[in-house]
Order: C-alpha cells, then structure tokens, then sequence
C-alpha cells in the first residue's frame, strides 16, 4: 500500500497570498498517476488536478499541480476567500489499492 | 450535468449490513467504473472499491472479504453492501465515478452518513 503524507497538516495564509501543499508518497507513484481534491465543510471532495498537472473542468488557472515519483506539489497562486478549504492528494497508480493522504488545511491568518 | 445520490438507513446495528444505492442522472452509468468511498474522522478518506458495467469490480484490501458491489443500468444506479459492520464502519459514505483514463474521481454524491450503533 502507497502511504501519502501531506504537509502541512494546516497552512494559516492571508487572501492573496500563495499557497503550496505537499504530498509525499511512500513509493514511487506509477504513471505519477496523482489527484488533488478541495473539500469544504459539509461537502463532498472536489477534483481539481489529475495526472499531476491536469487541471480538471472548469478549475480556475490559479490552481497547478507539479512533481513527480514520490513528490508532489499543489500550488494556488493568490488565495481566494472561497480557496480556504481542506486539500487531500490522491494516489491511483498503484492498483488495485487507490490511497488518499490526510490532508492540509488552509485557513484564514 | 453528472449527479450521484446516496441513500439508505442512518443507523444500523452492528453485524448487520450495510446496504447503500446511489442513483446516477444526467449520463449513463455503462460507459465509467465508479467507486465507492468513505470518510470518517479517524481514518480519513478511505476507497473501498470500484465496480464497471461488465460486471468487474476491485476493492480495498482491507475491506475484500466484506464488500459486495453492482451496478443496475436498467436503472442507472450502483449499490454497496458492507457486511458484519462494527462501529469503525460508521462514516460518511460517498459513491463517485472515475475520469475517463481511470483511478480520480471527477464526480462525487454528497454523501451519506451511516452509523453504526446498538
């Protein structure tokens, strides 16, 4: 099983500042098959990257993913009010075992 | 517009089962592999497993010997069955179909909290 570790467990940022979230996979990640998610409270996950750097339908430009192997990275270029969220990553490219990690927290400074 | 929706008993008593349906709108269930997920504050979000029109179907490990999944496309709906449920079973249940190239969730349902509790 692919252990996903996420860093920081919370990022405390003011609106417009940069965001950058980590997750750290325990091998490497085949295919660097890996997804970020947002969720807010009371909601269910929404995708926003696959495939590490593909932005999913209708994401704003502000959000980009990069890395590869066992790194990875979300960036959010300019927090929004509506940005402040829980992130999870994602891995799929280890079957048959999808693994998620624990997720960041980006709150409000 | 995808839309999934989960339904089935809040609570339930432990050994009994589990038993959850989402209804799918807005496109056919035939052509995607879709999931099932659950969130609960301890372990956070855990995949339980996939099930695809032909009938194929992969789930977690940890959770193999007790799930059972289907999809009806006469009905456009998949279903869960989670059996001799104890209270590390209680959580937020969520069905969401896979992307096109498989493995991420681009559409989710919102969710159905099923507890498990004498």
């Amino acid at each position: 099983e692919i252990v996903l570790t996420q860093s920081p467990g919370t990022l405390s940022l003011s609106p417009g500042e940069r965001a950058t979230l980590s997750c750290r996979a325990s091998q490497t990640v085949n295919s660097d098959y890996l997804a970020w998610y947002q969720q807010r409270p009371g909601q269910a996950p929404r995708l926003l990257i696959y495939g590490t750097a593909s932005r999913a339908t209708g994401i704003p430009d502000r959000f980009s993913g990069s890395g590869s192997g066992t790194d990875f990275t979300l960036t959010i270029s300019g927090l929004e009010p509506e940005d402040f969220a829980l992130y999870y990553c994602q891995q799929y490219g280890n079957s048959p075992l999808w693994t998620f990690g624990q997720g960041t927290k980006v709150e409000v400074k | 517009q995808v839309q999934l929706q989960e339904s089935g008993p809040a609570l339930i008593r432990p050994s009994e089962i589990l038993s959850l349906t989402c209804s799918v709108s807005g496109d056919s269930i035939s052509p995607y592999y879709w999931s099932w997920i659950r969130q609960s504050p301890g372990k956070g979000l855990e995949w339980i497993g996939y099930t695809y029109a032909s009938g194929h179907t992969n789930s977690n490990p940890s959770l193999k010997s007790r799930v059972t999944m289907s999809l009806d496309a006469s009905a456009n709906q998949l279903s869960l069955r989670l059996t001799s449920v104890t209270a590390a079973d209680t959580a937020v249940y969520f069905c969401a179909r896979e992307g096109r190239g498989g493995g991420f969730f681009d559409f989710w349902g919102q969710g159905a909290l099923v507890t498990v509790s004498s």
